[in-house]
């Protein structure tokens, strides 16, 4: 049974592109949340999908966008990038109605 | 807000000795709280729960108890390996749905020589 996976692994990109993360939830999970984690930091709360629809929001610019597919997939993206934006991006999956999170192993995202 | 405050680190531990990681919170109602552990160049894995005060949670020789009265759920094992080496993070989650984001602290890395 595969857990959550995350693509691509690694990714440098250059300040003002865009990006795009991909998440698969744990299989049987239909809710998928979104990271931020700077170095040396926790992870801070993006933003949270379930049935297509964004549910929940963390402090983060509307530069932040994301989707979730019929499948329960989700992608991350983020337009304008700056410096700061360089970070581990985690996605996790839960069932809803149910704990805990399940992360993946994230993607590191560096902008020179 | 919500909240979660750890013990700052790096620790440093020689292997077999008693680790303790602080960890307190703020937060209104009874927040469900975990303990998740990062190795290096991997994700969070879940360690341990508690969703209840005076809950105890336990995994692979960790420990921890949730204190309402003192809004603690302090990380304990009684002797740590090499292979404990990683970074170890407080949470908590206002609900037991889903829908609620965890809010993690800040992380305490702990190093074990042999």
């Amino acid at each position: 049974d595969a857990g959550v996976t995350q693509s691509p692994t690694h990714l440098i990109k250059t300040r003002g592109q865009q990006v795009t993360l991909r998440c698969s939830p744990k299989s049987g999970h239909d809710t998928v949340s979104w990271y931020q984690q700077a170095l040396g930091q926790g992870p801070q709360f993006i933003f949270q999908y379930y049935e297509e629809e964004e549910r929940q929001r963390g402090n983060f610019p509307d530069r932040f966008s994301g989707h979730q597919f019929p499948n329960y997939s989700s992608e991350l993206n983020v337009n304008a990038l700056l410096l700061g934006d360089s970070a581990l991006y985690l996605c996790a999956s839960s069932p809803e109605g149910r704990s805990p999170q399940h992360f993946g192993d994230g993607t590191r995202l560096s902008i020179l | 807000g919500d909240s979660v405050t750890q013990m700052e680190g790096p620790v440093t531990l020689s292997e077999e000795a008693f680790l303790t990681i602080n960890c307190t919170y703020t937060a209104t109602g009874y927040p469900s709280l975990f303990w998740y552990v990062q190795y290096p160049g991997e994700g969070l894995q879940l360690l341990l729960k508690a969703t209840k005060a005076d809950d105890k949670g336990s995994n692979k020789g960790f420990e921890a108890t949730y204190r309402k009265e003192t809004t603690s759920f302090h990380l304990e094992k009684g002797s740590v390996q090499v292979s404990d080496s990683a970074v170890y993070f407080c949470a908590l989650k206002r609900g037991e749905t889903s829908y609620d984001k965890v809010i993690f602290g800040p992380g305490t890395s702990l190093s074990v020589i042999p």
